[in-house]
């Protein structure tokens, strides 16, 4: 079954420790991938979408990057306002989304 | 700010009655989603309009049903609740179909 599965499920780290946040997947033919930040009680906001193995978006303190197989988002140097459950997803049959769980970040001061 | 509008953002009512969410797209989108977002399931897509036609539908309960009217706004009507439907109802929009999908800022349903 295509699925989509995000690693760590959550990730507490000092303020200025990057790491990286980790999202694979299983569909087959591959028409995007998408990240998005939560807030408690808040919709998904928008980060960034990756169409081709290879391809790589910035955005301020986050870098988001695609293979054949999984996606990683980067967190260079992170400050406590990143704080959020970051969600990635596919998209699969016609326009639906799968989404994963999610990776809760928690940065401290 | 997405530019996707819901209401109303808190909904508290007892089983067995019935709801109706609304959202308003993004200026310019015709796709519009509903998700379901609880503790223990995380996001699920529940189903997609298109230009006021159904277009995709995922794990949507038969006690749930949703339109497009011809100003593009969406209502989604969830009848007969029960304790477990108590949920965060999230609607997106797109321009189409495989485009980004802009998230609103949710209602929150509290069945007792």
């Amino acid at each position: 079954e295509d699925q989509v599965t995000q690693s760590p499920e959550a990730l507490r780290l000092q303020e200025g420790e990057s790491s990286s946040l980790n999202c694979s997947y299983t569909v087959s033919g591959l028409r995007g991938l998408f990240w998005y930040r939560q807030d408690p009680g808040k919709g998904p906001e928008f980060l960034f979408t990756l169409y081709s193995a290879g391809e790589e978006k910035e955005k301020e303190r986050l870098k988001a990057t695609l293979t054949k197989k999984e996606s990683f988002l980067h967190i260079t140097a992170p400050k406590p306002e990143d704080s959020a459950t970051y969600l990635c997803a596919v998209p699969w049959n016609t326009d639906k989304l799968i989404f994963g769980t999610g990776t809760r970040l928690q940065v401290f001061p | 700010d997405s530019g996707v509008t819901q209401t109303p953002k808190h909904l508290i009512t007892a089983t067995g009655q019935r709801v109706t969410l609304r959202c308003s797209p993004r200026s310019g989108d015709l796709s519009v989603y509903w998700y379901q977002q609880s503790l223990d399931q995380g996001l699920q897509f529940l189903i997609q309009y298109y230009n006021g036609e159904e277009r995709a539908k995922g794990n949507i309960l038969e006690r749930f049903s949703a339109q497009q009217f011809p100003d593009l706004h969406s209502e989604l009507n969830l009848s007969s609740l029960e304790l477990g439907d108590s949920a965060l109802y999230f609607c997106a929009s797109s321009l189409g179909g495989l485009e980004t999908q802009y998230f609103g800022p949710g209602t929150r349903l509290l069945v007792l």
